[in-house]
């Protein structure tokens, strides 16, 4: 399978701050997604995106296939952006996941 | 629409015991799969199923078994507990086009299995 890598591990940013999280991936994939997991355990769906740029209010993602990364853009972050952050690569059909960025926004 | 449900949410077993952990969706999906999620570490696919009557293997399978005998429906079975296997588990879903490219993939809220 593909490896999939994500920076930085952790990060803790004061609220009203701005980030990028990136994730590497191995090989070519047909389709990138990045997920949020909250302080209670559930994922959140925040993009698919195989290619280009994708915004939903202050976040934003860019995924480059051929360079083979995808970055995630946080923007005057709030308390309530804690907790970690996955992407996902898909190959054929299987999902591998990173092992995460883990976000501490401090008021 | 309740998206994807998964029961238990919470489960101790002894050693050497077996359960079944329910997932179902109602988006009409085809693909459906299981992960589990350990400390630090990202979420690993364990089984996965195209369709109903077809299911595979993914990263970890060892020590799990599933079915699908319907579009709903994707149960996962430990058929003797070990402690190797508390963790988290996640089923999701998501859409297969005919290109065989995944779509975007739906979480239900989790199972929190410990083995003692």
């Amino acid at each position: 399978g593909i490896q999939v890598e994500q920076s930085p591990p952790d990060l803790i940013l004061q609220e009203g701050a701005n980030s990028t999280l990136r994730c590497n991936f191995s090989d070519s994939v047909n389709n990138l997604q990045w997920f949020h997991q909250n302080p209670w355990g559930q994922l959140i769906n925040l993009f698919y995106i195989p290619s280009g740029t994708k915004q939903n209010g202050r976040l934003s993602a860019t995924t480059v296939a051929t360079e083979r990364y995808s970055l995630l853009y946080i923007s005057s972050s709030q308390t309530t952006d804690s907790g970690v952050y996955f992407c996902a690569a898909n190959t054929g059909n299987q999902f591998y996941f990173g092992t995460g960025t883990s976000l501490t926004v401090i008021p | 629409n309740a998206g994807v449900t998964q029961t238990p949410k919470f489960q101790v077993l002894k050693t050497g015991q077996s359960m079944t952990l329910q997932c179902a969706q109602d988006m009409n999906h085809e693909y459906m799969s299981w992960y589990r999620q350990d400390p630090g570490m990202g979420l690993r696919l364990i089984h996965y199923s195209v369709g109903a009557g077809i299911t595979d293997q993914g990263e970890v399978p060892n020590g799990y078994n599933v079915s699908r005998s319907t579009t709903e429906d994707f149960p996962l079975r430990l058929l003797s507990a070990a402690p190797s296997q508390t963790s988290v588990y996640f089923c999701a879903s998501s859409y297969s086009d005919p290109l065989r490219l995944r779509g975007e993939q739906y979480f239900g809220p989790g199972t929190r299995l410990t083995v003692t």
